[in-house]
C-alpha cells in the first residue's frame, strides 16, 4: 500500500459525459501528479500540482483540467468524453517536486467510455 | 526528441532462472533512471532510483546497471519467483519537473512454475 488513494477504482460512462476522478496523496505529500496508461502504451504525465498550484503539464488535452484544494487532495475532471479516453488513470504524489523524488502511485481508476 | 526504449517487450522464463531487462534512453540532459515494477491493474512501484554518478544499485533480487556514457541500464532479476511476474518500466528525467519524465513501455515478464 503506496499510501496514495483513488477514487472510485472503476467508472464506466458514455460518450460526451463527464466524471470527476479524486486523489488523496500520501500524508505530508505536497506534489500531486496525473498520469493516463491505456492499451499496451506506456504512462503519459498529464499534470502536476504543488501545494494548490500548476507546477507542469503533460499532454493533457483541453478537455482535461485538474486542481488540487487546500488539504491537499486532487480531483482530474475529464469533459466531452470519447470512446480514446477509456484508459487507466494514475495518480502519484511525492514529497516535493524535483525531478529526483521518488513517486508514489495510487492504485489507479480504470475509466471505460461506451 | 527524448525516448526511452525497452526491450525485450515480454520475456517468460521458468521459476528460479536469472534474466536481464534492457532500457536505452536518448534522454538529455540526464538527472536519472528509474525502474518501476507494476503488477497488473496496479499502481507502479519503484525499485531503483539512480542518478548520473550511481552505476549499480540493489533492492533485494533486483540490481539495476546505469551506463551514462552509452545510455543505457539494465534491471537483473536474480532467482525469479513468480510474485516478479509483471511489467518493468524505465523512466529517465531531465531533473526539474514532472514534465521532464520520459517513460518507457516497458518490458512484460512472465515467470512460470
Amino acid at each position: 500500500d503506496s499510501g496514495v488513494t483513488q477514487t472510485p477504482k472503476h467508472l464506466i460512462t458514455a460518450t460526451g459525459q463527464r466524471v470527476t476522478l479524486r486523489c488523496s496523496p500520501r500524508s505530508g505529500d505536497l506534489s500531486v501528479y496525473w498520469y493516463q496508461q491505456s492499451l499496451d502504451q506506456g504512462l503519459q504525465f498529464l499534470i502536476q500540482y504543488y501545494n494548490g498550484e500548476e507546477r507542469a503539464k503533460g499532454n493533457i488535452l483541453e478537455r482535461f483540467s485538474a486542481q488540487q484544494f487546500p488539504d491537499l487532495h486532487s480531483e482530474l475532471n475529464l469533459s466531452s468524453l470519447e470512446l480514446g479516453d477509456s484508459a487507466l488513470y494514475f495518480c502519484a504524489s511525492s514529497a516535493r517536486t524535483s525531478g529526483y523524488n521518488e513517486q508514489f502511485f495510487g492504485p489507479g481508476t480504470r475509466l471505460t467510455v461506451l | 526528441k527524448n525516448q526511452v526504449e525497452q526491450s525485450p517487450q515480454s520475456l517468460i522464463i521458468l521459476e528460479g532462472k536469472n534474466c536481464t531487462l534492457q532500457c536505452n534512453y536518448t534522454v538529455s540532459p540526464f538527472s536519472n533512471l528509474r525502474w518501476y515494477k507494476q503488477d497488473t491493474g496496479r499502481g507502479p512501484v519503484s525499485l531503483t532510483i539512480m542518478t548520473f554518478s550511481e552505476n549499480t544499485k540493489s533492492n533485494g533480487r533486483y540490481t539495476a546497471t546505469l551506463d551514462a556514457d552509452t545510455k543505457q541500464s539494465s534491471l537483473h532479476i536474480t532467482a525469479s519467483q513468480l510474485s516478479d511476474s509483471a511489467s518493468y518500466i524505465c523512466v529517465v528525467s531531465v531533473g526539474g519537473g514532472a514534465d521532464g519524465l520520459t517513460f518507457g513501455k516497458g518490458t512484460h515478464l512472465i515467470i512460470q512454475p
